[in-house]
């Protein structure tokens, strides 16, 4: 069966500190991966999305970044991070055929930065 | 930006059934109609789709108008933990298969 993991759950990291968080999906090849972040009181924004490996797309700029080294894994970067960074960062799995019935998602970190 | 338009809430008794409309006007023809909803500090959990049929599963039903520009998610028999931010995403066409969340509809299902 598919599975998306997303590590870690909780992070708390200064103003200027580099920052990345990573998801591994299972059970499945070449996937469709995608980050997305939830700020306080927010909905969901599109972040990064990789359709295969060292294929990244951004949808707004931020001072995030996104890559993909291996099928499975996609990782969010960051150099420095400000304090607009904070935030519920999701990851999810989503094949890349409109007929499939569901994406997974990851359970999500949760990221304050001090 | 969402292609889908929600009411920012709603409210609902217990063990009514909870409507919940989206209007989806600039829909192309082979876009479909997904409805993810999230419970709080939790990631979104698919709960179902359609093209243009009506369907139903065992968690709801979707009603997708005949011209498509809108749709209904009706929960038969809601229950307090049906309590939750549910969204309404018409899925991009093509090979990248993005999933863009609106605001989606805040439901307080109250006792």
């Amino acid at each position: 069966s598919q599975t998306i993991h997303q590590w870690p759950a909780t992070l708390v990291q200064p103003v200027g500190s580099p920052l990345s968080l990573e998801c591994t999906v299972e059970g499945t090849s070449n996937p469709n991966l995608y980050w997305y972040r939830q700020a306080a009181g927010r909905g969901l924004q599109l972040l990064f999305y990789s359709v295969g490996i060292g294929q990244i797309s951004s949808e707004v700029p931020q001072n995030l970044s996104a890559s993909r080294p291996q099928d499975r894994q996609f990782i969010l970067s960051s150099k420095k991070l400000l304090l607009s960074d904070s935030g519920f960062y999701l990851c999810a799995w989503f094949f890349g055929s409109a007929r499939n019935t569901e994406a997974f998602f990851g359970q999500g970190t949760r990221l304050t930065v001090v | 930006d969402a292609k889908t338009t929600q009411p920012p809430s709603m409210d609902c008794a217990e063990g009514r059934a909870a409507n919940l409309p989206c209007n989806h006007s600039t829909i192309s023809g082979n876009e479909y109609v997904y409805w993810y909803r999230q419970i709080h500090s939790q990631g979104p959990q698919y709960i179902i789709h359609g093209l243009k049929n009506n369907e139903t599963n065992e968690m709801a039903s979707l009603i997708i108008t005949e011209d498509r520009k809108s749709s209904t998610l009706i929960l038969p028999h809601a229950t307090l933990r049906d309590t939750a931010v549910y969204y309404c995403i018409v899925r991009v066409s093509g090979n990248t298969g993005k999933l863009i969340f609106g605001q989606g509809t805040t439901l307080q299902v109250k006792p």
